[in-house]
């Protein structure tokens, strides 16, 4: 089955800095990899996806890159704020399955 | 986006009782609903898929007579705790994804979590 790695485990960055999140995957048939942030105690909350037929996404200060020759993909944070500080999930899901593996996720803290 | 409502959001148990989550799909219909489990700090586990109309798949590892899943209608789906123990006391979240049609993104809903404790 599909596995899934994120890196770092823990992120901390100062307000106004850049933070990437890295993950890999293991099954070349994914073709679908969301990210996720969760907040402490509350629900996963999709920040942004991509699909196999792209390279790169962007959603104002959000942005994924996606390599599947290498099968891995980032999540960019630009001019990072406070309340970026959460948890964030990657994943990963092969078509013509349901199922997302997700990755052991990072806690981003974004210091004032 | 669509909503996936979960009850109870918080729920304080007996050991040895039973506790029941339930799961709906309110704008949308889902054949297919995703229990996941989390361990503070931790990633989402996936405990079962919930497919409605048969019997959930469960993740190994996972005791299905102990997390008795139903999924009786096309927007309800229930987590059954049986005779819980305290290492039972976690995070529970149910998933939902949109069933065909032009909301079919393949983006997977999150219901709000049930935090169980068991005493």
């Amino acid at each position: 089955g599909e596995n899934v790695e994120q890196h770092p485990s823990t992120l901390s960055v100062q307000e106004g800095d850049s933070a990437v999140i890295k993950c890999t995957y293991s099954d070349s048939a994914s073709n679908y990899f969301p990210w996720y942030k969760q907040e402490l105690g509350k629900r996963p909350q999709l920040i942004i996806d991509i699909r196999s037929n792209v390279g790169e996404k962007k959603d104002q200060r959000i942005a994924v890159t996606l390599n599947k020759t290498a099968k891995h993909f980032s999540l960019h944070i630009t001019e990072t704020q406070p309340e970026d500080s959460a948890v964030y999930f990657c994943a990963a899901r092969t078509e013509g399955y349901s199922t997302l593996t997700f990755g052991k996720g990072t806690m981003l803290l974004v210091s004032p | 986006g669509a909503v996936v409502s979960q009850h109870p959001s918080r729920v304080i148990c007996k050991s040895g009782t039973s506790v029941k989550i339930e799961c709906r799909s309110l704008d949308f219909q889902a054949t297919t609903m995703f229990w996941y489990r989390q361990f503070p700090k931790k990633s989402l586990m996936l405990m079962a898929t919930s497919n409605e109309g048969s019997k959930a798949t469960y993740e190994q590892g996972v005791e299905k007579d102990k997390f008795l899943i139903n999924h009786a209608s096309l927007t309800l789906s229930t987590l059954t705790v049986t005779s819980a123990h305290p290492e039972d006391s976690s995070f529970y979240i149910c998933s939902a994804t949109v069933a065909g049609g032009r909301r079919n993104t393949g983006e997977l809903f999150f219901g709000e979590g049930s935090r169980l404790t068991v005493l």
